[in-house]
């Protein structure tokens, strides 16, 4: 069965700083996707950048990046230039197509100004 | 474009009860999946709909049950309700389309069995 893990339950990052949050996953699959939403405090999940495994390049979008190591099965988060509104619990997830998606626990990620 | 829309926002019910909650997914999407996320439990899914039919179910007993319309809106539906039932529940859209995979969420539901 395919599973999520994300080891750091929180983190802490100062504005304009970076801060990398970790996950790894465990899937015999060579085709599938992998995600990173954010859930603020209003309790919406937002996608924040979406990585196919089958793309050596890894994702990018504005100030979020990820390095995706697949034969590592790792996909980690780096979040450049760190802002007050990008506070958050951060949630890793995966899916194959046409299925569902697998969360990991999450990392609340805290902005201190 | 409008995202996906989750009504009611709020709902709080007694042990019992039967509940619906519904979802009316972003436009052009023709997938809905539903989630519930407890403190305890994390994130879990519960089912997913693709052109009014369920193509995917989750571990969660029969009390829990949807549906799906013509129009892609979705409803779901929890009968007997007890309190462990109590979570948020969100819903999310999806086209698919080829490659296109991605869930796109609504705001969610908080229900709370008393």
């Amino acid at each position: 069965a395919q599973t999520v893990t994300q080891s750091q339950p929180e983190m802490s990052v100062q504005e304009a700083e970076t801060v990398t949050l970790s996950c790894t996953y465990d899937t015999s699959e060579s085709d599938y996707y992998l995600f990173w939403y954010k859930q603020p405090p209003s309790r919406q999940m937002i996608l924040v950048i979406r990585q196919e495994a089958y793309k050596q390049q890894n994702a990018t979008e504005n100030r979020f990046s990820v390095n995706f190591q697949k034969a590592a099965k790792s996909f980690s988060l780096k979040i450049s230039d760190s802002q007050l509104g990008d506070a958050a619990m951060y949630f890793c997830a995966y899916n194959r197509r046409a299925d569902k998606l697998i969360f990991g626990t999450g990392t609340r990620l805290q902005v201190f100004p | 474009k409008a995202g996906v829309t989750q009504t009611p926002r709020y709902l709080i019910k007694t042990r019992g009860q039967q509940v619906t909650l519904s979802c009316s997914p972003i436009s052009g999407h023709r997938s809905v999946s539903w989630y519930q996320q407890t403190p305890g439990q994390g994130l879990q899914f519960l089912f997913e709909y693709f052109s009014e039919t369920q193509r995917n179910k989750g571990n969660f007993p029969g009390r829990f049950s949807g549906r799906q319309f013509s129009n892609s809106r979705s409803e779901m539906n929890v009968s007997t309700l007890e309190l462990g039932d109590s979570a948020l529940y969100l819903c999310a859209s999806s086209l698919p389309s080829g490659r296109e995979e991605t869930q796109y969420f609504g705001p969610g539901t908080r229900l709370l069995v008393l």
